[in-house]
């Protein structure tokens, strides 16, 4: 069965302290690892798709990366409003569906 | 490019009652997800459609969970009875296919479900 673990599960940040998030994944046949983000009451917001170790996609303040074995997602410099929870997933060849992990919850304080 | 709608937005009924959730896809999506996010944990797919045939039901408890997807487009999730465990926030999805791979999947706003 596939499986996400990410840590840390929730992270205080002072603004412009950068830190990095971590997903550690086993899966049959990665076909590809998401980063959605999720605020309060809302659904996930897609951010990134990776697909092959040693790729990866930036956006703003946000970097995501990938290895064989786990994602991490950069935050460089953050901002409050870059407060919430990241969600990482991981797809299965043949296997449409997304396993998620708990996610994990930031907070940047001003 | 309007996003997936999904009403109500909140819902709280008792224990052995019924509810119904509705979900509208992103225009030209043809594939559709319901998924189960119990507080403090990542989403949980119950269903997947591919136009209006399932995909994908093998998390599904059938014994009081139900969807349809008729005309292949909109898509009602039901639950009958319902229990105090199904208290969670209920996500709409929806993904494009291209030359049979599936693109990333947009969510809606969720259903919260509060069963007393």
């Amino acid at each position: 069965e596939d499986q996400v673990t990410q840590s840390p599960e929730a992270l205080r940040l002072q603004e412009g302290e950068s830190s990095s998030l971590n997903c550690s994944y086993t899966v049959s046949g990665l076909r590809g690892l998401f980063w959605y983000r999720q605020d309060p009451g809302k659904g996930p917001e897609f951010l990134f798709t990776l697909y092959s170790a040693g790729e990866e996609k930036e956006k703003e303040r946000l970097k995501a990366t990938l290895t064989k074995k786990e994602s991490f997602l950069h935050i460089t410099a953050p901002k409050p409003e870059d407060s919430a929870t990241y969600l990482c997933a991981v797809q299965a060849w043949g296997n449409n569906r997304l396993a998620f992990g708990k996610g994990n919850q930031v907070v940047v304080i001003p | 490019e309007a996003g997936v709608a999904q009403s109500p937005r909140y819902k709280i009924i008792e224990k052995r009652q019924s509810v119904a959730f509705w979900c509208n896809p992103i225009s030209g999506h043809a594939t559709l997800y319901w998924y189960q996010q119990i507080l403090g944990q990542g989403p949980k797919l119950l269903i997947q459609f591919q136009n209006n045939g399932v995909v994908d039901d093998s998390q599904l408890p059938k014994d009081r969970f139900s969807a349809e997807r008729l005309k292949g487009v909109d898509s009602t999730l039901k639950i009958q009875p319902a229990k105090l465990e199904d208290s969670a926030v209920y996500l709409c999805a929806s993904s494009s296919v291209l030359a049979g791979v599936y693109n990333e999947q947009f969510f809606g706003p969720g259903t919260r479900l509060t069963v007393l």
